[in-house]
């Protein structure tokens, strides 16, 4: 069956820009989450989606990134006003219920270059 | 300091065993994972065991964990070139929710 699938795969932005990442994550999926690896950093948690419960928005690093989840499926990390430091590949994975014992299914990210 | 540490870097010989290891500070971690990372892909999951077991083998994988030192460890036997790849060592807790908190990752090169 189809893994996460990520779009872009690449994105080269302008510094000041706006960027809209889509992960769309294996169908019946109920959780996502999204992470950012930077260059000889491990995994920064983001943001946690779980069904229609609010999201765990704990990660953000700043008031310029959110994200969204329409209809449990789809999700949208939106960062406004790309910085220099915002170059990572970001991460989208889901489970078939919450973490824990649930493994995550990583898709294969979104490299952003913010020049 | 770091949630999980991680060594960056480790070098073996096609055919020997290797060993990644890893260390966590939180003592409540439920479950610990492997996950593996290859070039232009995202993580896979290897294989985790949760916190009241001290070993899980699968196939060429062993996992141990010692619970007391906080360390978790993956032995690869028989290291072959496809294992080259980045390994993550992750960790769940009660207190985060259970999202997975990930180290740097160790890149494991496997030479001939």
């Amino acid at each position: 069956g189809a893994g996460v699938s990520q779009s872009p795969s690449n994105k080269v932005t302008e510094k000041g820009k706006d960027v809209e990442l889509r992960c769309d994550p294996i169908s019946g999926h109920t959780a996502l989450y999204w992470y950012r690896q930077s260059l000889g950093q491990g995994l920064e948690f983001l943001i946690y989606f779980q069904g229609n419960s609010a999201p765990d928005k704990s990660g953000l690093p700043s008031d310029r990134f959110s994200a969204e989840r329409t209809g449990g499926s789809v999700s949208t990390l939106t960062i406004q006003r790309t910085q220099q430091e915002d170059s990572a590949v970001y991460l989208c994975a889901s489970s078939p219920v919450g973490p824990g014992n649930s493994p995550l299914h990583f898709g294969n990210g979104t490299r952003l270059t913010v020049t | 300091g770091e949630d999980v540490e991680q060594s960056l870097f480790l070098s073996v010989r096609e055919g020997d065993s290797s060993v990644i290891n890893c260390t966590y500070t939180d003592s409540s971690s439920t479950y610990l994972y492997w996950y593996k990372q290859e070039p232009g892909a995202g993580l896979q999951l290897l294989t985790y065991i949760f916190s009241n077991m001290d070993m899980k083998q699968d196939q060429r994988l062993t996992v141990l964990l010692n619970k007391k030192d906080k360390h978790l460890s993956l032995r690869i036997a028989d290291t072959q070139t496809g294992d080259s790849a980045i390994y993550f060592c992750a960790e769940s807790t009660t207190g985060g929710s259970y999202i997975p908190t990930f180290g740097r990752g160790t890149s494991l090169i496997v030479h001939p």
